[in-house]
């Protein structure tokens, strides 16, 4: 059974660009949530996916957006990029939208 | 509105001692999930244990155990005869149950335990 993977691990971004993190699930998983997790801090919910809509969001700008896909991997699009959305983004999947999460290694974005 | 507070930024100690990383949660909901997770350097996020609110027995894992108390809204962490390997950042985190509409994670602020040889 293969676990959840990020791509890619890291990236270098400057002010204004956009960028995408990709996430595969863990095979037989229908959701997919994502983290935001800034230096020294906890994670923080961007938003979830549960059969390619959009279910759950927490406090974070239209320029983030994401999609899920019919095999139930995801993507997170951030567009203007700012220097504060360095930070390691986490993906998690679980089974159904109240299940138990596993997460990805995540993927550290830099922003300069 | 939901909250995780992890008052110990930092922790340190020697190999072998005990350790306790608090966990103070509020939430207006009646049915909840509290976890923990570790985060090694590496960065991924390693799930530990789950908790029902309606659970609050004691539960203990090897050298790890959980103190879950509902009339405090804590739920404590404690590692008994600390290693080396057991040297992360431990965030304690809150959920809505089973027939919410999510069951997106409210962490804390996290420990950073060191634990020196």
């Amino acid at each position: 059974e293969t676990g959840v993977t990020q791509s890619p691990t890291h990236l270098i971004k400057t002010r204004g660009q956009q960028v995408t993190l990709r996430c595969s699930s863990q095979s037989g998983h229908n959701t997919v949530s994502w983290y935001q997790q800034a230096l020294g801090q906890g994670p923080q919910f961007i938003f979830q996916y549960y059969r390619e809509e959009e279910n759950g969001r927490g406090n974070f700008p239209p320029r983030f957006s994401g999609l899920q896909f019919p095999n139930y991997s995801s993507e997170l699009n951030v567009n203007a990029l700012e220097l504060d959305d360095s930070a390691l983004y986490l993906c998690a999947s679980s089974l159904e939208r109240t299940g138990e999460q596993f997460f990805g290694p995540g993927t550290r974005l830099t922003v300069l | 509105a939901q909250k995780v507070t992890q008052a110990q930024t930092e922790i340190s100690v020697v190999e072998k001692e005990d350790v306790t990383l608090d966990c103070v949660y509020e939430t207006r909901d009646t049915t909840y999930y509290l976890f923990w997770y570790k985060q090694p350097p590496s960065g991924e996020l390693v799930f530990l244990i789950r908790r029902n609110s309606f659970d609050e027995q004691n539960e203990i894992s090897g050298r790890y155990s959980w103190n879950f108390q509902k009339s405090t809204s804590s739920f404590n962490f404690t590692i008994t005869a600390s290693q080396v390997v057991d040297s992360a950042v431990y965030f304690c985190a809150l959920s809505e149950a089973e027939g919410g509409a999510t069951n997106k994670l409210i962490f804390g602020t996290g420990t950073l335990l060191a634990v020196q040889p």
